[in-house]
């Protein structure tokens, strides 16, 4: 399977604690997309990258949060100091060029205790 | 970026056509629409997408109006399995980034 993949599937963590998510697109997808998802919502849209480049933060995503893709290959996104409402599905989606469809991995369903 | 509004819930028998509603008065002029589906505990899964023109693929038909402030997706024989939260959603040849609203539980039954 090709698709994009993320890891881990759940995260079960502690508030106040530091977790990391990894997405790996599909392959040769220039265009990374990371979005959050609360229950019976549609997903949210937090960032984006082009290559290696981050070019856009959604006002969602505060200061303890970072994405990095380095090489333009996988990425990682940080949640740091965990709190109750980071609880959520994270989504992350990959595309070849900005007006081709996103195609998104199962995500990662971040829980707080 | 757009703002998309969709039935919150549409039911459909199975064996019939599934014709799913979704306005987009606010898209601009090269956003594209796309439409998506979505079943619990599994990422969204791209079914299609258009520009102006009505477009056909081996999951579905997309219809747009020709003022572009509307789109119909259709199912033609509609199957248990597309049970599912469909989103009709937005993106621009720039970021590409999505707005999602919260889109049409549909449910196919017997």
């Amino acid at each position: 399977d090709t698709g994009v993949s993320q890891n881990p599937r759940h995260k079960i963590t502690k508030r106040g604690q530091n977790v990391t998510f990894r997405c790996d697109p599909i392959s040769e997808h220039n265009r990374l997309y990371w979005y959050r998802q609360t229950l019976g919502q549609g997903p949210e849209f937090l960032t984006y990258f082009q290559n290696e480049a981050q070019l856009e933060k959604s006002r969602l995503l505060s200061d303890r949060f970072s994405a990095e893709r380095p090489k333009g290959s996988f990425s990682t996104l940080e949640i740091q100091r965990t709190e109750q409402g980071d609880s959520a599905m994270y989504l992350c989606a990959s595309s070849l060029v900005a007006n081709q469809p996103q195609h998104f991995g199962d995500g990662t369903r971040l829980s707080i205790l | 970026d757009a703002k998309t509004t969709q039935p919150p819930s549409m039911d459909c028998a199975e064996g019939r056509a599934a014709n799913l509603p979704c306005n987009h008065s606010t898209i601009s002029g090269n956003e594209y629409v796309y439409w998506y589906r979505q079943i619990h505990s599994q990422g969204p899964q791209y079914i299609i997408h258009g520009l102006k023109n009505n477009e056909t693929n081996e999951m579905a038909s997309l219809i747009i109006t020709e003022d572009r402030k509307s789109s119909t997706l259709i199912l033609p024989h509609a199957t248990l399995r597309d049970t599912a939260v469909y989103y009709c959603t937005a993106g621009g040849t720039s970021n590409g980034k999505l707005t999602f609203g919260q889109g049409t539980i549909l449910t196919v039954h017997p």
